[in-house]
């Protein structure tokens, strides 16, 4: 069974530090990778997606890379800001379920203090 | 356009009540989610629908559970009799046709059960 784990579960830095968020996932046979931005009492809101045969993303200060072999994803915010406090989750899509079912995360949580 | 409607908002009933949660997805999706979501086992799929038809509701916990699409335009996820452990937000997601990987998610109903 596919697990999706990321570390830390919460992390706090100040203003204009970068920030590293780690996804590692149990089983290699994806057909891609997403990240997710949750803020406190609404839904999610889709980042980025990395396809299997990717290695990564960029969208303005986000990138995320995909490690597929080792089962890795890490997101990486450039200078963070207050604003991008949020949980950040992850999820990935089995290669059997390309209909677009998601296997979760239970997400980081960030706190960028100004 | 207005984004994935959910309602209530919040909910708060007695064990063994009837609870119908509503969802409106985004004109002319195809494909409805329904999730639910704790501290314990954070995200959890637990059915979808395509075209108005059910393709997997592996995750639907028990009979307790039920969802509906009538039609293209309305879904609803019905506990019959709730319990506490049910309590959760629960969010409805939609996606198109032409790019199944985008999910759009509502801002969720938190439901609690005493």
């Amino acid at each position: 069974k596919q697990e999706v784990t990321q570390i830390p579960a919460a992390l706090s830095v100040p203003e204009g530090e970068n920030l590293v968020l780690n996804c590692s996932f149990t089983d290699s046979a994806i057909y891609n990778l997403q990240w997710f931005r949750q803020d406190p009492g609404k839904g999610l809101t889709s980042l980025l997606l990395i396809q299997s045969s990717q290695r990564e993303q960029t969208s303005g200060r986000l990138n995320a890379s995909l490690d597929k072999s080792s089962g890795r994803s890490t997101l990486y915010i450039a200078a963070s800001q207050p604003g991008d406090s949020a949980t950040y989750l992850c999820a990935v899509r089995l290669s059997t379920d390309s209909w677009g079912k998601l296997q979760f995360g239970a997400g980081t949580q960030v706190v960028v203090t100004p | 356009d207005a984004g994935v409607i959910q309602s209530p908002r919040h909910e708060v009933t007695e064990m063994g009540q009837e609870v119908t949660l509503r969802c409106k997805p985004i004109s002319g999706h195809n494909s409805l989610f329904w999730y639910r979501q704790t501290m314990m086992r954070g995200l959890e799929l637990l059915i979808y629908f395509n075209n108005n038809v059910p393709i997997d509701d592996s995750g639907m916990p028990e009979d307790r559970f039920s969802a509906k699409m009538p039609n293209a335009s309305f879904s609803t996820l019905k506990i019959q009799p709730s319990e506490p452990r049910d309590s959760a937000v629960y969010f409805c997601a939609s996606s198109p046709a032409g790019d199944p990987y985008e999910q759009y998610f509502g801002p969720g109903t938190r439901l609690t059960v005493t």
